[in-house]
């Protein structure tokens, strides 16, 4: 069982519509990531929260605003989406930005833009 | 620049050793990090090296070269559930930033 829990696991929006992807870690850990996986591709980082704080983001539109309310939550909302945004959004946490130590991730949401 | 690269699909016979490589070209290098990836769900963290050498855990052992830019994964005793995709990846920069292989599909047969 994993440690990173996110909610939902599948969630259908329009492009109209606005909801939230949720994540959440109790492993005390500092670094928190959201990544974006298509089909049959690796996973490519969307954003890296250290210390609550956004520390990296990699380009993403704007449609996709992160938030980091406290040290174990981290949300992504989602705002207008197009239908290429339908992937599997993850999350990971590691116990700081140092990159010696594992990123671990949760089951993911499987995201579909109608 | 920096990439990363890995074979795209391997074979094995159940019981046997695999052995999954990875060389990558960065600047700047924290750790390298393997990754277990089953169809349809997220990456299980499976093993590291941060300094050169073996790290043993278990089925898995992965090893590092930091001077030839060169990891492996080696899995032991293949079960059928071994039949995954394995992502390599290594940290960069300041903040922890993966930067994955395309991945290695491992089709392991009775």
């Amino acid at each position: 069982d994993t440690e990173v829990t996110q909610t939902p696991k599948h969630l259908v929006m329009g492009m109209t519509n606005k909801k939230s992807l949720k994540c959440e870690q109790h492993m005390g850990h500092r670094a928190m990531y959201w990544y974006k996986q298509k089909a049959k591709k690796p996973p490519e980082l969307m954003f890296v929260y250290s210390y609550e704080k956004l520390s990296i983001n990699e380009s993403v539109p704007s449609r996709f605003s992160p938030e980091c309310p406290n040290s174990s939550l981290l949300n992504l909302h989602l705002h207008a989406l197009q239908p290429e945004d339908s992937a599997l959004y993850l999350c990971a946490s590691s116990q700081d930005r140092q990159g010696r130590q594992p990123q671990h991730f949760g089951d993911g949401t499987r995201l579909s833009i109608l | 620049g920096q990439n990363i690269d890995q074979p795209t699909e391997m074979t094995a016979t159940e019981g046997a050793i695999v052995q999954i490589n990875c060389t990558y070209q960065t600047s700047g290098f924290n750790g390298l990090f393997w990754y277990q990836q089953h169809a349809g769900e997220a990456p299980t963290f499976l093993s590291y090296n941060v300094l050169d050498g073996l790290e043993e855990k278990g089925r898995f052992s992965s090893f590092l070269s930091r001077s030839k830019g060169y990891s492996y994964l080696l899995l032991k005793e293949l079960q059928m559930k071994d039949s995954a995709s394995y992502l390599c990846a290594f940290s960069s920069g300041g903040y922890n930033k993966l930067i994955f292989g395309a991945g290695t599909r491992l089709a392991v047969h009775p």
